[in-house]
């Protein structure tokens, strides 16, 4: 059974430009969420799609935005990129909110 | 309001007992438990739901008291491979978590 998968594995962007990061969750499930996290601030819910429809949204600001396609495969998209957006973005999946999640193994951005 | 959790580190020799707690301001419909070693991804433990039974698998195990709104992580007879950090992920009834910040767990020989 296929794991969770994203893409890209690092990435190095510059300062004002933006970036798609992108999921595949295990076949079957439907929930998708995706996470920041830094050494400092652990992790940090940006949102949580759920057969299309972002269920759940964190307290990021608008440059942050998600989409889910109907095959369940989830993109995550950071406009205008700061220097502080230098993370590892986890995907995580499960067939609905009442089981365990699996991670990907992330997706390192570094903005210079 | 994020979880408190404690400690924030513990180190143990091998064979040696552990607990870790996670304590809420908010009421808990779910509290779930991942263990994250260094440059890997978090790995589910466990999850407690709001009026279901303690939880455990070998030598790992995990209560929920939801009246105090706080769940413990048991870990028995430490082995090397309990060595990463412990997350607790507290969830509403709209499914959102929200993380600790991590106890850091750290097995000698």
């Amino acid at each position: 059974k296929a794991g969770v998968t994203q893409t890209p594995r690092y990435l190095i962007k510059t300062r004002g430009q933006q970036v798609t990061l992108s999921c595949s969750p295990i076949s079957g499930h439907r929930s998708v969420s995706w996470y920041q996290q830094t050494p400092g601030q652990g992790l940090q819910f940006l949102f949580e799609y759920f057969s299309e429809t972002q269920r759940n949204k964190g307290n990021f600001p608008g440059r942050f935005s998600g989409r889910q396609f109907s095959n369940s495969r989830s993109e995550m998209n950071v406009s205008t990129l700061e220097l502080g957006d230098s993370a590892l973005y986890l995907c995580a999946s499960s067939p609905s909110g009442d089981y365990g999640y699996t991670f990907g193994s992330g997706t390192r951005l570094t903005v210079v | 309001q994020q979880p408190v959790q404690s400690p924030q580190a513990v180190i143990l020799r091998e064979g040696e007992d552990a607990v870790i707690n996670c304590s809420s301001s908010k009421a808990l419909y779910s509290v779930h438990w991942y263990r994250q070693k260094h440059g890997e991804a978090p790995v589910f433990l466990m999850i407690l739901l709001k009026g279901g039974e303690q939880k455990g698998h070998d030598k790992i195990s995990a209560s929920f008291n939801e009246k105090k709104q706080q769940s413990s992580l048991y870990l028995t007879a430490s082995q090397l491979s309990y060595s990463g950090t412990y997350f607790c992920g507290t969830g509403g009834s709209n499914y959102q978590l929200i993380w600790g910040a991590g106890t850091k767990l750290i097995i000698k020989p």
